[in-house]
């Protein structure tokens, strides 16, 4: 199976920019999402294929990557923004998410 | 617009089966693929299986034969069965729809299994 490695956690400041790796153990080529999920919800979808952003998506958020890595980027990052984020390939079965990136703010 | 909802019995008894029903509203399940998606407890989520527009299905082989996924298009609904339950498979199944470039685009909200006697 193809595993997505995030990082667990990250804790950042209001107006901040961010950045979320995921990386593939191999490579996915560019069908890589990005989901955020808040507590009690479920996930929603923020970019597909890569880099592009789900109509409704604040701009704030943006991706980029191909192959094996891939990072979610919010700039300036707002409070709404406290979630988990997964990233999840489609390129090779089974379809895989990573393990989550739970981002707090200070 | 578009809708998914899961419901299901909540609690199961081990070794029973497990039977999840995914109503779907604003498009037609002979356009687009539903998959089920599960997340354990504060765990990440986990790809089971799929049925695609034409009714065909695939599985993540790591519930080997355990699983089945069917479906009723004049119900607008999407089934899944799950046997041999054990208290790991406790958690929150979510089914979800395939947008076109394969990604999931519309989620249900939804439903949690308990796997206890």
């Amino acid at each position: 199976d193809t595993v997505l490695t995030q990082s667990p956690a990250l804790a950042v400041s209001p107006g901040e920019r961010v950045t979320i790796s995921c990386r593939a153990s191999e490579s996915v080529s560019t069908l890589m999402h990005w989901y955020q999920q808040k507590p009690g919800q479920q996930p929603t979808l923020l970019i597909y294929l890569a880099s592009n952003l789900e109509s409704g998506v604040p701009a704030r958020f943006s991706g980029s990557g191909s192959g094996t890595d891939f990072t979610l980027t919010i700039d300036p990052v707002e409070a709404d923004d406290t979630a988990t984020y997964y990233c999840q390939q489609s390129w090779n079965d089974p379809w895989t998410f990573g393990g989550g990136t739970k981002l707090e703010l200070k | 617009q578009v809708q998914l909802k899961e419901s299901g019995p909540g609690l199961v008894q081990p070794s029973q089966t497990l039977s999840l029903t995914c109503t779907v509203s604003g498009f037609s399940l002979t356009s687009y693929s539903v998959h089920w998606v599960r997340q354990h407890s504060g765990k990440s989520l986990e790809w089971m299986g799929r049925m695609w527009s034409d009714g065909d299905t695939s599985y993540n082989s790591a519930f080997t034969s355990r699983l089945s996924i069917s479906r009723d298009t004049s119900k607008s609904q999407v089934f899944l069965k799950m046997n041999s339950l054990q208290t790991e498979d406790t958690g929150t199944y979510y089914c979800a729809r395939l947008g076109a470039d394969w990604y999931f685009d519309f989620w249900g909200p939804g439903t949690m299994v308990t796997v206890s006697s």
